[in-house]
């Protein structure tokens, strides 16, 4: 079965360094991932996804996220974190059907 | 506005009681997908249809739940006999049919059984 695990339940991150989401993934087969951002009392949003080329894929707000095959992980990346990126950052592999299994996210936050 | 619509926003309900939520897709949309996300988890699956026939079901989804999307445009979700249990946020998306395509969601129903 498809998985994803994200290994930090939070992130503590200043404004203005560089931020790392972690998330590795068990599949069989190519994977297709995705990242999507929460806010409070919100539907999720598509930050970025890993199809197939370029192991390093840009998405929105600046994100960007490695696909590192011999480690099994795709990291989620911003060199330079706002205050305004502190949401729940979820990670997913695509299964049958186009059904995303999310990962039980990772709370970002970041101070001023 | 045309991203994913769910209604209500927000439902509290008595234990026993019965409730429908109702999701309005993107109208060029095949695929429909419903998730139930509790306090610190990760969305779980529960269901989706291709076009009007559903295709798979959870088996978090219990004989109380039933869901339709008769035309293949908006869905239903329905929850009979309401436990306390069932309190969650409850997210539907939608989504081309596609290898690689990406889900668009709705802001959710937050369901709170008393």
């Amino acid at each position: 079965a498809q998985s994803v695990a994200q290994p930090e339940d939070q992130v503590n991150v200043a404004e203005g360094n560089p931020l790392t989401v972690k998330c590795t993934y068990s599949v069989s087969g190519n994977p297709y991932l995705f990242w999507y951002v929460q806010y409070p009392n919100r539907g999720l949003q598509f930050l970025l996804k890993y199809i197939t080329g370029d192991n390093l894929v840009k998405g929105s707000y600046g994100f960007e996220a490695e696909f590192n095959k011999s480690q099994t992980s795709f990291h989620l990346k911003k060199p330079s974190a706002l205050v305004s990126d502190s949401a729940l950052y979820f990670c997913a592999v695509r299964d049958i059907g186009g059904k995303l299994i999310f990962g039980q996210g990772t709370e970002l936050s970041v101070k001023p | 506005d045309t991203g994913v619509s769910q209604d209500p926003r927000h439902k509290i309900t008595k234990r026993g009681q019965n409730v429908t939520f109702r999701c309005d897709p993107i109208s060029e949309h095949n695929r429909l997908y419903w998730y139930r996300q509790t306090l610190g988890q990760g969305p779980e699956f529960l269901t989706y249809f291709q076009n009007e026939a559903q295709l798979e079901k959870s088996r978090l989804l219990s004989d109380r739940f039933s869901a339709e999307r008769p035309k293949g445009s908006f869905s239903t979700l329905e929850i009979q006999r309401t436990e306390q249990g069932d309190s969650a946020m409850y997210l539907c998306a939608s989504s081309p049919t596609g290898d690689g395509e990406k889900l668009f969601f709705g802001s959710g129903t937050q369901l709170s059984v008393l």
